[in-house]
């Protein structure tokens, strides 16, 4: 079974518009960590947000915030006032606690979404 | 702000080579990582590293591949008689914990293997 599903290969919204990429994610350990990276077409993987399981809130970073819906284990990452920049891949990872008996701090990639910024 | 560096940028090599790529990772973290990504699909994990030794690594880091932090600030991934196959970008990573903080990444080396 996957461990994170990103359903969306591309998407594509208006400069300035918010958007939604999805992720769901799999797993049966009480404690882990999601992430979101993004990569644009030059290749380098950046960090944007990241969300701990026992967090209360949701996390945010600027235009970026994380949509953490624990009991539907889904993990969306929320991007307001789209810029031509963010167009890119967006990558949704999960990190499973040592203690649990998950890797060693393998962090677990979706299959990524494709975010187009229209002008 | 601290980054992860990465040499060379790209890497051409033909079948059968040795190659070795070059990190230097974030100074004050402890835990690095290779990672790889074949184009167009997912980033898969190669290995983790901790207190000069493997920590982890998947079934890819086979025995072609390697690992060494040679002095106190690079670490290298080492490919020993590289296929085909072994095209594509490499990521390494390094992170302060092992556990909810994040993976900080550099830009990769894309290898190219013919």
């Amino acid at each position: 079974a996957q461990k994170i599903t990103q359903t969306q290969p591309g998407m594509f919204v208006q400069e300035k518009e918010a958007v939604t990429l999805d992720c769901t994610y799999d797993t049966s350990d009480p404690s882990y960590g999601l992430f979101w990276y993004k990569q644009p077409s030059s290749g380098e993987m950046i960090f944007l947000i990241y969300q701990g399981s026992y967090d209360q809130q949701n996390a945010t970073e600027g235009r970026y915030s994380l949509n953490f819906q624990k009991a539907r284990k889904s993990a969306n990452l929320v991007i307001s006032a789209s810029q031509l920049g963010d167009s890119a891949m967006y990558f949704c990872a999960m990190r499973e606690s040592m203690n649990y008996g998950g890797s060693q701090g393998n962090l677990i990639f979706g299959k990524g979404t494709k975010l187009s910024v229209k002008p | 702000e601290p980054e992860v560096t990465q040499t060379p940028s790209h890497q051409v090599t033909q079948m059968g080579q040795e190659v070795i790529l070059h990190c230097v990772p974030i100074s004050n973290h402890l835990y690095f990582y290779w990672y790889r990504q074949i184009l167009g699909q997912k980033v898969e994990f190669l290995v983790s590293f901790y207190n000069n030794e493997i920590s982890e690594k998947s079934e890819i880091f086979d025995d072609q591949f390697s690992v060494e932090r040679p002095d106190g600030s690079n670490f290298t991934l080492k490919i020993r008689s590289t296929k085909l196959e072994d095209s594509a970008m490499y990521f390494c990573a390094s992170s302060v914990t092992r556990e909810n903080s994040p993976l900080h990444f550099g830009n990769g080396t894309r290898l190219t293997v013919t």
